[in-house]
């Protein structure tokens, strides 16, 4: 199956900084996926990417589908952006394959 | 227009009881996923059903578990004699009918924490 690897593990940042967070996957994508696991367990719906940019308020993601990565950029963060950042795709079926995750930490 | 609905979110059993997970879909969406989170092994897929049907169950251990999704009411999975091992995370999955060729967005309920003592 499709690899997906996630960078970094862990990053820590002062409120109201911005971020970049980086998936690399092995194949082809006919679906991506970046979710936030927040401090609940809760899985949240960020973007749905296999190609392109799109934005959603502080957030926004970007996938180079012919060079394999997706970004995602998170602005003036928030202490509520703590959490886990999971990145997960599929190559040409419906299983997604999850990244490691990236734990950001937002300190007041 | 409710999410994915999972339910109980939290489920404590004993070692060698019975769990069952309920997954009610989005509205109008037809396929249905399951995946699991284990401490050190990240979020795995486990089963992809539509109704009536178990389309892949490539991800489920071969014992002890087993899934549904009937023709009327929730997603099942069930976990027969749990144990310790079995204390996971287990997150479900919706998404609209079609291929997988076209738009196939997977939304996540909030999953349903098992604790097998």
């Amino acid at each position: 199956g499709i690899q997906v690897e996630q960078s970094p593990p862990d990053l820590i940042l002062q409120e109201g900084a911005n971020s970049t967070l980086r998936c690399n996957f092995s194949d082809s994508v006919n679906n991506l996926q970046w979710f936030h696991q927040n401090p609940w367990g809760q899985l949240i719906n960020l973007f749905y990417i296999p190609s392109g940019t799109k934005q959603n308020g502080r957030l926004s993601a970007t996938t180079v589908a012919t060079e394999r990565y997706s970004l995602l950029y998170i602005s003036s963060s928030q202490t509520t952006d703590s959490g886990v950042y999971f990145c997960a795709a599929c190559s040409n079926d419906y299983k997604l394959s999850f990244g490691a995750g990236t734990t950001v930490t937002v300190r007041a | 227009n409710a999410g994915v609905m999972q339910n109980p979110r939290h489920l404590v059993r004993r070692r060698g009881q019975e769990a069952r997970l309920r997954c009610s879909p989005m509205k109008g969406h037809s396929h249905v996923y399951w995946y699991r989170q284990l401490p050190e092994e990240g979020l795995k897929f486990m089963v992809y059903l539509q109704k009536e049907n178990i389309i892949d169950e490539s991800g489920m251990p071969k014992e002890r578990f087993s899934a549904e999704f009937p023709k009327e009411g929730p997603s099942i999975l069930r976990i027969q004699q749990v144990v310790r091992g079995d204390s996971a995370a287990y997150f479900c999955a919706s998404s609209p009918p079609g291929g997988f060729e076209t738009q196939n967005i997977q939304y996540f309920g909030a999953g349903t924490r098992l604790s097998v003592l």
